[in-house]
């Protein structure tokens, strides 16, 4: 059964502080994997990941996909209290896959002044 | 450029009743996938139509239907409610007319509550 595993579910940090997301993967037929943001209700698209070890970043996010070990990370640096927000991680496959992906849970950010 | 609208945003209906739900994706978009969210199972894939066809189908019972039309605007339908379909129901649209899903622009999702 494919999986996608996300930690932590949820954290509290200071405005300032670096937060770390993790997105762990079981799927077969990978093709990428995407972020997205939740803050009320429309997920928004935040990067595509389909290489190993290339670091995508946009202002103070970024994100990495390791293909070796099942996993990326996304990164926020000097947190806003605008980032808090739902990241949901996601997998697009290889075949069957138009229109579909295979979420995670999602990690509930709260960004504290 | 108008992003992805879904309507209605929010409805209440009871068991056993059925519901239809529109979205109208980006313009120049022809794929729309459709996408239910609870808490408890968080986003699943129901469906995703282009050119008026079904080219994909997630693990959804029967009672869940769509259609999309030559515009490709896609409506959804659940018919004979049940409590279980409480949950926000996102339509997304792309750009990719080909395999796979891409990058995917979510609407703001119709909440429906069933009683």
């Amino acid at each position: 059964e494919d999986k996608v595993v996300q930690s932590p579910l949820s954290l509290v940090v200071h405005e300032g502080d670096t937060v770390t997301l993790n997105c762990s993967y079981e799927v077969t037929n990978f093709r990428s994997l995407l972020w997205y943001k939740q803050e009320k209700k429309a997920p928004t698209f935040l990067f595509m990941l389909t290489s190993s070890g290339i670091e995508k970043k946009s202002g103070r996010l970024s994100s990495i996909l390791d293909k070796k070990e099942l996993f990326s990370i996304l990164n926020i640096t000097a947190t806003q209290t605008g980032d808090s927000a739902v990241y949901l991680c996601a997998v697009e496959f290889r075949t069957d896959s138009w229109g579909k992906l295979q979420f995670g849970a999602g990690t509930q950010v709260v960004v504290t002044p | 450029k108008a992003g992805v609208t879904q309507t209605p945003r929010y409805l209440i209906k009871t068991r056993g009743q059925q519901v239809t739900l529109s979205c109208s994706p980006i313009s120049g978009h022809r794929s729309v996938s459709w996408y239910q969210q609870t808490p408890g199972q968080g986003l699943q894939f129901l469906f995703e139509y282009f050119s008026e066809t079904q080219r994909n189908k997630g693990n959804f019972p029967g009672r869940f239907s769509g259609r999309q039309f030559s515009n490709s605007r896609s409506e959804m339908n659940v018919s004979t409610l049940e409590l279980g379909d409480s949950a926000l129901y996102l339509c997304a649209s792309s750009l990719e007319p080909g395999q796979g899903a891409g990058e995917l622009f979510f609407g703001e999702g119709s909440r429906l509550t069933v009683l």
